[in-house]
């Protein structure tokens, strides 16, 4: 099983809701990622997990904030946000944090922030 | 400062005839590129991974060159068909000697199969 499954595939939020994005892989990797995509623009690195422990965080705002609970699984806690985080959000895992190892990545989730 | 340039106009190309890409980075030194398929509205999907030491690296229809010299890699679809429109990402390993798997990717270039 090569497949990295995000929920929900779509997600509209106010400014002031509180919702979660999921993700989950069963390949056994040991690195998963959260990235954010806008149109038309290259995928951007949020955060990095390694054996569960948040591993870079790329100067994110805190209204998001990501949570490991097992190595298969990810979430991103959402709150607070603003219209200018509506973006395509991508999970991705890889075998292991170092490099040389392709990152398999999730169909993502399309959040629209009103 | 630090880029990874691709071109930012779609290539247009006739079934059956070979697309070439170009990634063009400065002011890296990539151990690894990698290079992803991105349909609209979809994750990226790995294609192929080439090594610093590597010149050439082949999968199927796909070839992929790493130039270290020229800072440069060339992505080849031969036999092209209409499934193979998409966007295509070129992705830098930018921090392979700290141990993390982090990726910097081109903007990308797509790629439009004409029948």
């Amino acid at each position: 099983d090569t497949e990295v499954t995000q929920t929900p595939k779509h997600l509209v939020m106010g400014m002031t809701n509180k919702k979660s994005l999921k993700c989950e892989q069963h390949m056994g990797h040991r690195a998963m990622y959260w990235y954010k995509q806008k149109a038309k623009k290259p995928p951007e690195l949020m955060f990095v997990y390694s054996y569960e422990k948040l591993s870079i965080n790329e100067s994110v705002p805190s209204r998001f904030s990501p949570e490991c609970p097992n190595s298969s699984l990810l979430n991103l806690h959402l709150h607070a946000l603003q219209p200018e985080d509506s973006a395509l959000y991508l999970c991705a895992s890889s075998q292991a944090r170092e490099a040389g190892y392709e990152q398999y990545f999730g169909p993502g989730t399309r959040l629209t922030v009103t | 400062s630090q880029k990874i340039e691709q071109n930012s106009e779609a290539l247009n190309i006739q079934e059956g005839k070979t697309a070439t890409l170009t990634c063009n980075y400065t002011n890296y030194s990539p151990a690894y590129l990698q290079w992803y398929r991105q349909d609209p509205g979809r994750g990226p999907v790995f294609l192929l991974l080439i090594r610093e030491n590597e010149k050439e690296k082949r999968k199927e229809r796909l070839k992929v060159t790493f130039d270290t010299t020229l800072k440069q890699s060339l992505f080849h679809i031969t036999a092209s068909q209409p499934a193979d429109s998409a966007t295509y990402l070129c992705a830098l390993d930018v921090a392979p000697y700290y141990g993390n798997n982090r990726l910097a990717f081109g903007k990308g270039n797509q790629v439009v199969v004409i029948p």
